[in-house]
């Protein structure tokens, strides 16, 4: 069946360093993935995305990496700082109209 | 503000009562999105709306229920309440699946 998942429930990172957020997929027919980030309390937020014709994209501190031949996506963060601290899925888009999500990756930045 | 909006923020009922979550997309979207996410687990799709007709359904129970109105705001209504049934319920819009989704702050329900 469909399924996104995420490596490790919890990655403890220092400030200023950068962090690699995991996510692997099951369908090969996805053809989109977003990340999103989601703080205590909130709705999630848009990060970055990327569609399946591309293998990287990147944005402003985050770069995203689409593996297809292994069904893997990694979200890249440079320079990671207290404020990154939040939950972080990987979304795919299976060639249906909605998004499947991971359980989350909770980032944890120590000073 | 995402431009999603959803009412209430925060929702406190007894077993075996109903609710109703109201969500208003934002501007311009025609798809509604619901998904509830207990805690500390990842978002559960329940059903998409598109232009007032239902698109595609998740694992949405029986007792649960959406519909979305001719302005577009749509409205997830949960019946016969279990304590299983506390968590917080996300709206997303979008124009299309593939431009993303934008979350509203969600709502949280308490079930006692």
């Amino acid at each position: 069946g469909e399924s996104v998942g995420l490596h490790l429930p919890t990655l403890s990172v220092q400030e200023g360093d950068n962090s690699i957020i995991n996510c692997a997929y099951s369908n090969s027919a996805s053809d989109y993935f977003i990340w999103y980030k989601q703080e205590s309390g909130k709705g999630p937020q848009f990060i970055i995305d990327i569609r399946s014709n591309m293998d990287k994209r990147q944005g402003q501190r985050v770069t995203v990496l689409l593996n297809k031949t292994v069904k893997h996506l990694s979200l890249q963060i440079a320079a990671t700082q207290p404020g990154d601290s939040a939950v972080y899925f990987c979304a795919g888009s299976y060639n249906t109209d909605k998004l499947i999500f991971g359980t989350g990756t909770r980032l944890q930045v120590f000073p | 503000d995402s431009g999603v909006t959803q009412t209430p923020k925060h929702l406190i009922t007894a077993t075996g009562q109903r609710v109703t979550l109201r969500c208003s997309p934002r501007s311009g979207d025609l798809s509604v999105y619901w998904y509830q996410q207990s805690l500390d687990q990842g978002l559960q799709f329940l059903i998409q709306y598109y232009n007032g007709e239902e698109r595609a359904k998740g694992n949405i129970l029986e007792r649960f229920s959406a519909q979305q109105f001719p302005d577009l705001h749509s409205e997830l209504n949960l019946s016969s309440l279990e304590l299983g049934d506390s968590a917080l319920y996300f709206c997303a819009s979008s124009v299309a699946v593939d431009y993303g989704y934008t979350f509203g702050s969600g709502t949280r329900l308490t079930v006692v």
